[in-house]
């Protein structure tokens, strides 16, 4: 079974712009979920997305948001880029969305704002 | 919410010897507690999880404990080895919500 596939691997992008990541489940997987990922500050929760639906949210800005499609893959757009969104952002999912089960998490996607 | 608390941030240990990594939380609710281990460059990885319903598990040279009573849980890695060096990332859940990590431990094993 293909992993958690994350894309891009790798982007700079300057203050002021907007990036969308992109991300991949395991398949059979509804369940997936994003985390902002810093030195210091561990795994972050940003949101989670099950069956095209977001379940959960974490206490980020609206400037970060999300969608999943009807294939489970799901996309997550940061606008007005600050240099504190310099991290990297992890996707994971699931099979369910009751976070009572592991996750698959993708190799992420490292974001450089400067 | 919940508030996970991770120490230490930093361990060094010499090869064979055991490590322990301790984590506290705030919600009683809090019912699952899993481990991760996130290799330098790679992606976090499962290694042992808790129920609520279980007081300690254990997997080769891994063990995980919990005390409901106190809000904390810990894993304890004996006989440690090189290969054990990463950074190790403790979450609790509750049905249904968000997983809370506390902010990790890096781990290095010293030959």
């Amino acid at each position: 079974k293909a992993g958690v596939t994350q894309t891009p691997r790798y982007l700079i992008k300057t203050r002021g712009q907007q990036v969308t990541l992109s991300c991949s489940p395991i398949s059979g997987h509804r369940s997936v979920s994003w985390y902002q990922q810093t030195p210091g500050q561990g795994l972050q929760f940003l949101f989670e997305y099950f069956s095209e639906t977001q379940r959960n949210k974490g206490n980020f800005p609206g400037r970060f948001s999300g969608r999943q499609f009807s294939n489970s893959r799901s996309e997550m757009n940061v606008s007005t880029l600050e240099l504190g969104d310099s991290a990297l952002y992890l996707c994971a999912s699931s099979l369910t969305n009751l976070f009572t089960g592991e996750l698959f998490f993708g190799e992420g996607s490292r974001l450089t704002v400067l | 919410g919940e508030n996970v608390e991770q120490h230490p941030s930093t361990l060094s240990v010499q090869e064979g010897d055991s490590a322990v990594i301790k984590c506290t939380y705030s919600d009683s609710a809090s019912n699952y507690f899993p481990w991760y281990k996130q290799e330098l460059g790679k992606r976090p990885q499962l290694i042992i999880d808790i129920r609520s319903n279980v007081g300690e598990k254990k997997d080769q040279r891994i063990a995980v404990t919990l005390n409901k009573t106190a809000k904390h849980f810990s894993l304890h890695i004996t006989e440690t080895q090189p290969e054990d060096s990463a950074v190790y990332f403790c979450a609790a859940s509750t049905p249904g919500n968000q997983f809370y990590f506390g902010t990790g431990t890096s781990l290095t094993v010293i030959p």
